[in-house]
């Protein structure tokens, strides 16, 4: 069955960029989606279709996707953006969730 | 507002079943796919059931096959999951989402869940 790979945990100071990774065999020849969850929440979709923002997420939120990894991106990162981060992509038929990325905003 | 609604999670003993549903509004619902997503303690997303918007197709992980079933009545803008057979590794917050997929220009297939709802929990305890 297909994987996606991601790292427990990122930290970043606010102000900063962060680049959280999802890594998968030819991932670029698939579209990637991502998704944020905090504490107590549901996921919120921030990404979809590789690069494309759902209305009402800021624009801080970027994504892209080549070769075997797809990223993430905050740009000017935020207190309030300390979240966990999923990536997720289709693959036979199924639905496919990296194991998720703990982001600290310290 | 969109919105989704789950019921039915609870209590249940190894070996006993479950159903939960998930209650659509304000969006066409027989127009969508719909999925079950789950979240155990402490761990991450995982994708548990699919099924087409006109009820024809559905998918399960391997994790869940034989035991699962997922259904819908797009008459009652409502989402089923018939869980028998538990075991402790069920336990979980199972979400229900609301999905997207179409093939672009080129025909690549993308998919991802716009809508989710807040999750009933079950546990699977003796």
């Amino acid at each position: 069955s297909y994987e996606l790979t991601q790292p427990p945990s990122m930290s970043v100071s606010p102000g900063q960029t962060a680049s959280i990774p999802c890594s998968g065999d030819n991932l670029g020849n698939k579209y990637v989606c991502w998704y944020q969850e905090k504490p107590g929440q549901s996921p919120v979709l921030v990404i979809y279709q590789d690069v494309k923002r759902p209305s009402g997420i800021p624009e801080r939120f970027s994504g892209s996707n080549s070769g075997n990894t797809a990223t993430l991106t905050i740009t000017g990162t935020q207190a309030m953006d300390e979240a966990d981060y999923y990536c997720q992509a289709w693959d036979s038929a199924t639905v496919v969730f990296g194991g998720g990325t703990k982001l600290t905003v310290l | 507002e969109v919105q989704l609604v789950e019921s039915g999670g609870g209590l249940v003993q190894p070996g006993g079943s479950l159903r939960l549903s998930c209650a659509a509004s304000r969006f066409t619902f027989s127009n969508y796919s719909m999925n079950w997503v789950r979240q155990t303690p402490g761990k991450g997303l995982e994708w548990v059931s699919y099924i087409s918007s006109n009820t024809i197709t559905t998918h399960s992980a391997d994790s869940v096959k034989g035991r699962f079933t997922i259904s819908r009545d797009n008459a009652k803008n409502s989402l089923y999951l018939q869980m028998n057979t538990l075991r402790a590794e069920d336990t979980a917050v199972y979400y229900c989402a609301r999905g997207r997929g179409e093939r672009d220009s080129d025909q690549n297939f993308y998919y991802y869940m716009d809508v989710w709802g807040k999750g009933t929990t079950v546990t699977v305890s003796s």
